[in-house]
């Protein structure tokens, strides 16, 4: 069973619909994050929570939303999907106790990939 | 905002030969990785620099922190066609924000 797990893995919606991205993680880890990949442009970071009671915006958070439900869970929220949010969705993981600080160790889900028609 | 330029974008080689890419920036990084995705998967860690300077090898790959703390470079040593994917560097900032660079795509000709 994979350590950090995305749902749904693929997920095909109409313009102005509300989507929810789920993910949960085995691995014990503090932080979470969700992270966008389109062609080209690399991973950009959505949103970041480094504990239950910690939300923060990362590089493009304009049109989403997250909930940390428990340590184990973060939902990403699309409130009104539009085209150009097309994209596949990670989670990631990090464990702070490592190093006591960001040092970028991410683990990844699997992805998933949604469409916005 | 703080940003990583990656280079080449895409590679195309042949089996065996060795491969290079890097990334700079502009700004000062903490830490350096390197992770690699392949196809239908999530990004995976090869290779993590935690100190300007420093030189770290996994396997066939071969990593460097470079001294300014700006830049990190990414060698492959005689590629075999599962080194095929995407690369991607990434760097953690004063911030403590994990920037990732756009990819290298790495293609493998028979």
């Amino acid at each position: 069973d994979a350590d950090v797990t995305q749902t749904p893995r693929n997920r095909i919606t109409k313009t102005g619909k509300r989507i929810m991205l789920e993910c949960s993680q085995t691995k014990g880890h503090d932080r979470m994050y969700w992270y966008r990949q389109d062609p080209g442009l690399g991973l950009r970071l959505i949103y970041y929570s480094f504990d239950v009671k910690d939300i923060n915006k990362g590089e493009i958070s304009d049109g989403y939303s997250v909930s940390r439900q428990a340590q184990a869970k973060f939902s990403l929220s699309l409130e009104s999907a539009i085209p150009n949010q097309t994209a596949l969705y990670f989670c990631a993981t990090s464990d702070s106790k490592i190093s006591g600080s960001l040092t970028g160790e991410l683990f990844f889900g699997e992805g998933s990939r949604l469409t916005v028609l | 905002g703080q940003q990583l330029n990656q280079s080449p974008q895409s590679m195309f080689i042949q089996e065996g030969e060795d491969v290079s890419m890097n990334c700079t920036s502009s700004s000062i990084f903490n830490t350096w990785l390197w992770y690699k995705q392949d196809p239908g998967e999530g990004p995976v860690l090869l290779i993590a620099l935690y100190k300007a300077g420093e030189l770290t090898s996994n396997g066939r790959l071969t990593a460097q922190f470079g001294i300014t703390r700006k830049d990190s470079f990414l060698n492959i040593s005689a590629s075999i066609p599962s080194d095929v994917g995407i690369y991607f560097c990434a760097g953690t900032s004063r911030d403590d924000k994990i920037i990732f660079g756009k990819g290298t795509r790495l293609h493998i000709l028979p």
